[in-house]
């Protein structure tokens, strides 16, 4: 069974560029959960796409958004990229029962730079 | 707030040895805790989980222990490789929730 792929792996961008994220989950799984990484914050949840529908988002603004397709695989797209947008990017699918207990797996994430 | 945080962010074990890595977390409706395990340049991978109404979870080689009294939970690697360098997170859900609230993490180097 093929794991979480997220497309690009490296992505090198000017800042006022804008980007977007590709994110395809495991094969079943509905929910596709997308995490900023870097070294100052660490791991902080962006937002969640279940069938399609943001079910949940976290603290970024609105220059942050996504969103998912019929077929479960999920973009993000960051606009007026900033210097401090520079980070992981990981996307992290799951069945999405919403029961709390599923089990999350990640892809290898995309690299941004912004310069 | 709502946090996961790690005692120590670094720990360095005899090839070998036991290791134990911490995690306590403050939001008592969190139901479901995982751990996983990031090599450098690679996504976090998966260890083990343990749900709220279980207070110790084994897989091979690792153990996860949860004591909801003091919010505490652990991680326990048997026998530890070099393969095991890694920075480990601890990660919690709350209830009917997908969001992942993630700990600082701990750097593991194996010492040989």
């Amino acid at each position: 069974k093929a794991g979480v792929t997220q497309t690009p792996r490296y992505l090198i961008k000017t800042r006022g560029q804008q980007v977007t994220l590709s994110c395809s989950p495991i094969s079943g799984h509905r929910s596709v959960s997308w995490y900023q990484q870097t070294p100052g914050q660490g791991l902080q949840f962006l937002f969640e796409y279940f069938s399609e529908t943001q079910r949940n988002k976290g603290n970024f603004p609105g220059r942050f958004s996504g969103r998912q397709f019929s077929n479960s695989r999920s973009e993000m797209n960051v606009s007026t990229l900033e210097l401090g947008d520079s980070a992981l990017y990981l996307c992290a699918s799951s069945l999405g029962g919403g029961l709390g207990g599923t089990e999350a797996f990640f892809g290898q994430g995309t690299r941004l730079t912004v310069v | 707030g709502e946090s996961v945080g790690l005692h120590l962010p670094t720990l360095s074990v005899q090839e070998g040895d036991n290791s134990i890595i911490n995690c306590a977390y403050s939001n008592s409706a969190s139901d479901y805790f995982i751990w996983y395990k990031q090599e450098s340049g690679k996504g976090p991978q998966f260890i083990i989980d343990i749900r709220s109404n279980m207070d110790k979870r084994q897989g091979q080689r690792v153990t996860v222990l949860l004591n909801k009294t003091v919010k505490h939970l652990s991680l326990q690697i048997a026998a530890t490789q070099p393969g095991d360098s890694a920075v480990y997170f601890c990660a919690d859900k709350g209830l009917l929730n997908e969001k992942l609230t993630f700990g600082t993490g701990t750097r593991l180097t194996i010492i040989p």
